[in-house]
């Protein structure tokens, strides 16, 4: 089973709807990373958790907000999504205990909004 | 705050010939850097990184990178490369810290002619 997984992997929507990625690890890390990944840009930071009640801002992180439900669960909402919101969502996590600063990826969840 | 800069979007090699992919750096100390691949449809995967000591350093897959704090640059290199390295890599920076935040670089997309 994989470490890192993202669920849906792929969902489509309208605008204005409300909607939720889910990510969850099995790694037993403490900090978990939600990015976007567009064409000619790279991978940028929407929100970041340290643990369970540490919960920060990214670069780029209006329009979306997060809910650390436990530490293994880190969803990112979408309160009413736009269609410049369409992008590959990734997931990740790393392990404060180790400073390896090395991060862990999900597959990823292409969301398109229509 | 730090940056990266990869400044090939593209590159295509013949399989067999050697590859180098350009990365550089904007940060006041040392930096930790990374460089992870994604091929298509999957996540993001480590292939090295480097910390500190030995500024070469061997990753997965026959990948080497070479840390030049004078260049500030940490280009990845591959002395023959295979059909499946065809791929996306990304180069990364981490702050010491910084909370095992990563900053991306945009991507060097890799084709590989048979």
């Amino acid at each position: 089973d994989a470490d890192v997984t993202q669920t849906p992997r792929n969902r489509i929507t309208k605008t204005g709807k409300r909607i939720m990625l889910e990510c969850s690890q099995t790694k037993g890390h403490d900090r978990m990373y939600w990015y976007r990944q567009d064409p000619g840009l790279g991978l940028r930071l929407i929100y970041y958790s340290f643990d369970v009640k540490d919960i920060n801002k990214g670069e780029i992180s209006d329009g979306y907000s997060v809910s650390r439900q436990a530490q293994a669960k880190f969803s990112l909402s979408l309160e009413s999504a736009i269609p410049n919101q369409t992008a590959l969502y990734f997931c990740a996590t790393s392990d404060s205990q180790t400073g390896s600063y090395e991060q862990y990826f999900g597959p990823g969840t292409r969301l398109t909004v229509t | 705050a730090q940056s990266v800069t990869q400044p090939d979007i593209h590159i295509t090699v013949s399989e067999g010939a050697s590859l180098e992919l350009r990365c550089n750096y904007s940060y006041g100390a040392t930096p930790y850097l990374f460089w992870y691949v994604q091929s298509p449809g999957q996540g993001l995967q480590l292939l090295l990184k480097y910390f500190s000591g030995d500024t070469l350093v061997q990753g997965i897959k026959g990948f080497e990178a070479e840390f030049k704090r004078s260049q500030s640059s940490f280009n990845l290199r591959k002395p023959s490369v295979h059909w499946s390295d065809a791929a996306e890599y990304f180069c990364a920076v981490g702050a010491r810290g910084g909370g095992n935040k990563l900053t991306f670089g945009t991507g060097t997309q890799l084709k590989v002619e048979l």
